[in-house]
């Protein structure tokens, strides 16, 4: 089965700028998945951040932007704040009706 | 104000079933597909099933197909998870949400990601 690949975890200093990936086990990640990242918070339901690659849901900051970047989704996030530590997962689409989940990475802001 | 609302969980014996529901509020809901995530405890999100507007298509993943079956009733904006055959391995957080899409004018946008998130409600599997 497909999987879809993230870093563990990454640590970012407040202000700093951090770039989030997801990218398959095989193959390339295009805008053909339509990429999606969420971010949780322990004992939270997700939030959406960023759909279709690179829109951003409404209500997020703009500090958050998603992109493709080589063969992979990226999340970038430009001027980190304490309240961006979270997790964060993409999902990709993988066609006839199948999403997958990234393994997510956990984001810590010091 | 636009809310999904899960109800239904517990905890049942292995081999049990069980009824998730999930109450849609404040939009159109038979105009929108819905899915199904879930989340064992310390564990990452994982995408379960989908089903389409009008309850004809429906998608699982691997681990839950011939045991779970997504289903929707558009009068009571009611989408339902029907669990069977459960294991340990099935207990998680169940989170129902709304496939995000634009629906107005002529051309309908599906984006394929979720839009919108309920609270989840929690499946324990154990003798």
């Amino acid at each position: 089965q497909t999987v879809v690949t993230q870093e563990p975890s990454f640590s970012v200093s407040p202000g700093g700028t951090v770039t989030l990936t997801c990218g398959l086990s095989s193959g390339s990640v295009s805008s053909s998945h339509y990429p999606s990242w969420y971010q949780q918070t322990p004992g939270q339901a997700p939030r959406t951040l960023i759909y279709t690659t690179n829109t951003r849901s409404s209500g997020v900051p703009g500090r958050f932007s998603g992109s493709i970047l080589g063969n992979k989704a990226a999340l970038t996030i430009t001027g980190a704040q304490a309240d961006d530590e979270s997790d964060y997962y993409c999902v990709l689409y993988m066609g006839s009706g199948i999403y997958v989940f990234g393994t997510g990475t956990k984001v810590t802001v010091l | 104000e636009v809310q999904l609302v899960e109800s239904g969980g517990g905890l049942v014996q292995p081999g049990g079933s069980l009824r998730l529901s999930c109450a849609a509020s404040g939009f159109t809901f038979s105009r929108y597909w819905m899915h199904w995530v879930r989340q064992a405890p310390g564990k990452g999100l994982v995408w379960v099933s989908r089903i389409d507007s009008d309850g004809t298509s429906t998608t699982y993943t691997d681990s839950v197909k011939g045991r779970f079956t997504i289903s929707r009733d558009n009068a009571k904006n009611t989408l339902y998870l029907q669990m069977n055959s459960l294991s340990a391995e099935d207990t998680a957080v169940y989170y129902c949400a709304r496939l995000g899409a634009n629906l107005e004018g002529a051309t309908r946008k599906y984006y394929n990601c979720m839009d919108v998130w309920g609270e989840g409600t929690t499946v324990t599997v154990s003798s």
